[in-house]
């Protein structure tokens, strides 16, 4: 099993900018989510979904939308880039019970100009 | 406002020390997990805690439910757990979401 994957890894953007990250899972996963850590503040819930179809605001929604059309991908899609949003983005995947563990992908570093 | 709140914020200690990690939060749960980030960034999960002790390899897990409290110890510490260790908090009624501490930098000195 490949586990979590992101794409891509590192991203420069300018303000203003578009763009999507990419997340899939092969563990056929139900619970999918983004988070993003910045210095000094914990992992931040962005979205998330509890299956194909469904998705839910978490912490801090704005200016990201996503989509769940498969089980296995989650998608992260940046509207119009800020430089608010630099930041390391994960993605994580967990079965729906409480006592499930989470797994993350190796994140995405995203630098906005 | 943080609902899960760690301490310290850093820790450095020599190889084969014993080492305690704390977090606390302030609402109730129904899980908490600790997590390791390595130091190229990647986060996995180490131990997830409703009650009681966990034990794997040289890390120990307890949780004290009643004080809303959970720590985290490293017997005979190595540099290799050199690491950013995170408390993350499942509250009841908000779907799966998780609230994280902002971790706790522990650095193992040979």
């Amino acid at each position: 099993n490949a586990g979590v994957t992101q794409t891509p890894k590192f991203q420069v953007l300018k303000t203003g900018q578009s763009m999507t990250l990419q997340c899939a899972q092969d563990m056929n996963h139900e619970y999918m989510s983004w988070y993003r850590q910045d210095p000094g503040m914990g992992l931040r819930l962005i979205h998330y979904s509890v299956g194909a179809g469904i998705t839910d605001q978490g912490e801090v929604p704005n200016g990201y939308n996503v989509s769940r059309s498969t089980t296995e991908d989650f998608p992260l899609r940046l509207l119009s880039a800020a430089p608010s949003q630099t930041s390391v983005y994960f993605c994580a995947s967990k079965g729906l019970s409480y006592t499930d563990t989470q797994y993350f992908g190796p994140g995405t570093r995203l630098t906005v100009l | 406002k943080n609902e899960v709140e760690q301490s310290p914020q850093n820790l450095t200690a020599q190889e084969g020390e014993f080492i305690t990690i704390n977090c606390s939060y302030s609402v109730g749960i129904s899980a908490l997990h600790w997590l390791q980030q390595h130091p190229g960034g990647g986060i996995v999960s180490l131990f997830m805690l409703s009650s009681g002790k966990k034990k794997h390899g040289r890390l120990i897990a307890t949780i004290n439910i009643q004080e809303k409290h959970s720590s985290l110890h490293i017997t005979a510490s190595h540099p290799r757990d050199s690491a950013v260790y995170i408390c993350a908090v499942r509250i009841p009624n908000t779907g799966n979401q998780f609230y994280f501490g902002t971790g706790t930098s522990l650095t193992v000195i040979p």
